[in-house]
Parts: C-alpha cells; structure tokens; sequence
C-alpha cells in the first residue's frame, strides 16, 4: 500500500512542550514538504528537503526544526517557541526535486491546550 | 512578493450546473499550474495540472490557463453535491525553487441538490 503517511491524525500539546510530527512515504520522492494550513487560510510552507541530510527554511520557519535523515522520512518538530503552534500541518511529496506536482498526506490537526 | 489570488467565495451552484473556479497569479514567470480539492477536515487531493495555455479535460473537469493574462481557471460540467469542497489553486516553475508551489486561499464550492 504506497503513500504517504502522517502520524499521529490529533495531537494535543500543553504550553512550552515540544512534540513532533511524523511524515513517512514509499513512493520513493526525493523531495519533502511541510505545511500550515489555518482556517481561511492557504498552505504557508515551514521547511523543505530536496534530498536526505539536506532542508531549506520556509516562510514561516521560526519555532519549528525538521530533520532528514532518511529519504523516506522528514519528521517535523514544534518547539515551544512556535508561539501559534495550533493548526493543521500537511507533508507533501514531489518526485524529484525538479519536479513540482505535489502530493499530500493525511494530515495532523494540533492543538495547543 | 509571488501571491496566487483567489475568490473565497462561497460560490453556490445548482446540480448539473457548470461551476466556474478562478484564479489570478502575480509572478509571470510561473510555468505550472494546479487545481486542488480539499474536503472539510481532509487533506488537498491533485485534480488538474496544466502546463500550456489552453484547455485540458479530464473528465468532467476542465482547466484553462492564460499566460498572458496570468490566469487559470477550473470549470466544473454537471456539478454534484459532491464536488463540494474547498478548491485551491497552486503556482510553480519558478527558477530557483523548482518544486515549490503557491497556494491561493481556495475558493469553498456548494453543488446544492
């Protein structure tokens, strides 16, 4: 069963907790993405990897850290300094790095208690 | 600064009408383009690409771009209740970043019985 997948679907996190997303995916993409999506709002993108052990900061960085170590995984951090941290984070997929048809995980909807 | 604008709408149609999507792009040297569907709560699914200006059919769905005009739009033939939905337009193809995308807002579709 090929795709991507996110994990874990909710995630609730008390103040000042860092807790980190998972995004995993056996279509064997080379580049991975993160995104925000706030009600009303477009996807801002956080980070993106083109290849393993290398990311690109986003528009919207501050407060989050990702790590690439493995090309079939791009795991994202939430840190306590990520003051609005409530919202719906997407993973997405492209082929190639060159290549920018983008296909998107499941989804986790965080929320900040 | 790259913006990809769109009608929040929501647009209402009536089944079996044609619902017409649109969305304008800032960044003229933009050479892909995206239409994408996003139920409440869901993650965007890819429905259309197009490269060229023109049309391009898929089935009850047509795209149509505009370079010129730095246009595209998305018709919709014989609306169903279940084509409602957020609809997102996204933008790529700019040098330097291949693979990165621009998303509009979306524009939220009611197909009513």
């Amino acid at each position: 069963d090929g795709g991507i997948t996110q994990s874990p679907k909710y995630l609730f996190r008390k103040e000042g907790q860092n807790v980190t997303l998972s995004c995993e995916q056996n279509l064997n993409h080379d580049a991975m993405y993160w995104y925000r999506q706030d009600p009303g709002q477009g996807l801002r993108l956080i980070y993106y990897s083109q290849i393993v052990n290398d990311f690109q900061k986003g528009d919207i960085a501050e407060g989050y850290s990702v790590s690439r170590e493995k090309k079939e995984s791009f795991p994202l951090t939430v840190t306590s300094a990520q003051k609005n941290p409530t919202a719906f984070y997407l993973c997405a997929t492209t082929l190639t790095s060159g290549t920018d048809t983008q296909y998107f995980g499941p989804g986790t909807r965080l929320t900040v208690l | 600064q790259k913006e990809v604008e769109q009608n929040s709408g929501p647009l209402s149609v009536p089944e079996g009408a044609i619902a017409s999507l649109n969305c304008t792009y800032s960044d003229r040297v933009s050479q892909s383009f995206f239409w994408y569907r996003q139920y409440s709560g869901k993650s965007p699914e890819l429905i259309m690409s197009i490269y060229s200006n023109g049309d391009k059919e898929d089935g009850r769905f047509t795209a149509q771009l505009n370079k010129a005009s730095q246009y595209v739009s998305l018709l919709i033939r014989d609306s169903q209740p279940s084509d409602s939905a957020t609809y997102l337009c996204a933008v790529g193809g700019y040098g330097g970043s291949q693979g990165n995308l621009i998303f509009g807002k979306g524009t939220k579709l009611s197909v009513k019985p």
